[in-house]
């Protein structure tokens, strides 16, 4: 079956410094890698999309980067913010069965 | 207007007992799921659901079973509950036909614990 993992499980930050979260999947036919993020007791959110046919995309503070061959895409945060942190989700797929990846957990310190 | 709603939003019962949660969406979208989430906030898969098939994670055991009235509800039963059922049950949707986007919406979650 898929495997997605996530990398690193748990991440600490000074407010103002980056964050890079990697997902690596296994399934060559996924083609649609998008990032949700999960307040403390609320529910998972998309905040950013890529599709197969793009390499990088930006909105602001955060970016996804894709390389195919590798089977991995990133998730970039810049001058991180208190309010940033949250579990971060990969869900990778191109199957009904959308497989979100581990979870990783960032910390911002004011 | 909430876009997936989940009743309830807590649930506290004995081992042994049935139980059901209720989902329903208002986005018009064709595909409904069920998710799990554990304490270590690790989110699996339970079910998938359109128009055409149900799509049932094999490790999902079969006292779990969603019940589909209509395109806009997907409800969850459980029979026989068990300690290891306690866990936080979120219901989401997305709209697969003609969309290269496949957003899932969540719902704000069922907390099921089992004593």
């Amino acid at each position: 079956g898929e495997n997605v993992e996530q990398h690193p499980s748990t991440l600490s930050v000074q407010e103002g410094d980056s964050a890079v979260i990697k997902c690596t999947y296994s399934d060559s036919a996924s083609n649609y890698f998008p990032w949700y993020k999960q307040e403390l007791g609320k529910r998972p959110q998309l905040i950013i999309d890529i599709r197969s046919n793009v390499g990088e995309k930006k909105d602001q503070r955060i970016a996804v980067t894709l390389n195919k061959t590798a089977k991995h895409f990133s998730l970039h945060i810049t001058e991180t913010q208190p309010e940033d942190s949250a579990v971060y989700f990969c869900a990778p797929h191109n199957t009904d069965k959308l497989i979100f990846g581990t979870g990783t957990r960032l910390q911002v310190f004011p | 207007d909430t876009a997936v709603s989940q009743t309830p939003k807590y649930l506290v019962t004995q081992m042994g007992n049935d139980k059901s949660i209720k989902c329903e969406q208002n986005l018009g979208h064709d595909t409904m799921y069920w998710y799990k989430q554990d304490s270590k906030k690790f989110l699996k898969i339970m079910f998938s659901y359109n128009n055409k098939e149900l799509i049932i994670n094999e490790t999902v055991p079969n006292r779990f079973s969603p019940k589909s009235p209509d395109k806009a509800h997907l409800n969850l039963h459980i029979n026989s509950l068990e300690l290891g059922d306690s866990a936080v049950y979120f219901c989401a949707s997305s709209q697969d036909e003609g969309s290269w986007s496949r957003e899932l919406f969540f719902g704000e979650g069922s907390r099921l614990t089992v004593l």
